[in-house]
């Protein structure tokens, strides 16, 4: 079975500076990577995905993250944080299987400073 | 425009009775997701349908049942067997495709017993 872990819970960080959360995957395949953000009592909405065709993707917003194989890694990561980035992260990891199962690490709550 | 709506936003359960949680998408997506949120703990699914008439239980299908009679929903009912129903409930829908495939979501239904 995949499944993802989200290394830290919350992260603080001040306006202006790099945003890194982190997501480590298991896999026995080539996985669909996937992060969504979620903003307080909202549904997720896509980030970006990682579908193979490319390890560093670009998402909305400003994000990216990079597919590291060696590494099963897929940080997601932000240049500048913006007071709107305030939210909670979640990475997806896509199960095979014979429809489309999505498993959620537990989140990572970004916290932006002025 | 296209999209997945939940109703209600909040709503309020006394002990012992059955609820139904509305999901309704406009995308002519197959497949609809309930996923069940608690605080540090993700998402987990409850049930999953791909085609009209058809669904299968998720992770935590217990206390909970749902019909799928029309593509465009797939309502969930949260019964008086579910303990612990107190949660926020998030719908999905997506194509039937690949792992490539992303889910779209809903706004979120915001579940407390009373």
């Amino acid at each position: 079975a995949q499944s993802v872990t989200q290394l830290d819970s919350h992260v603080s960080v001040s306006e202006g500076t790099p945003v890194l959360l982190r997501c480590n995957y298991s896999s026995s395949y080539s996985p669909s990577l996937f992060w969504y953000v979620q903003h307080p009592n909202k549904g997720l909405q896509l980030l970006l995905k990682y579908t193979s065709a490319a390890t560093l993707v670009k998402g909305i917003n400003g994000f990216e993250a990079e597919f590291k194989k060696s590494e099963t890694s897929f940080h997601l990561t932000k240049p500048s944080a913006h007071m709107s980035d305030a939210a909670e992260y979640f990475c997806v990891v896509s199960d095979l299987g014979g429809f489309q199962k999505l498993v959620f690490g537990t989140g990572t709550r970004l916290l932006v400073s002025p | 425009d296209g999209g997945i709506t939940q109703s209600p936003k909040y709503l309020f359960r006394k002990e012992g009775q059955n609820v139904t949680l509305s999901c309704e998408q406009n995308l002519n997506h197959d497949a609809m997701y309930w996923y069940r949120q608690d605080p540090g703990q993700g998402l987990r699914l409850i049930y999953y349908s791909q085609i009209v008439n058809d669904f299968q239980k998720g992770d935590i299908a217990e206390g909970y049942s749902v019909s799928r009679e029309k593509k465009e929903s797939f309502p969930l009912t949260v019964t008086s067997a579910q303990k612990n129903p107190t949660a926020f409930y998030l719908c999905a829908s997506s194509i039937v495709g690949g792992m490539n495939t992303e889910a779209f979501f809903g706004q979120g239904t915001r579940l407390t017993v009373v």
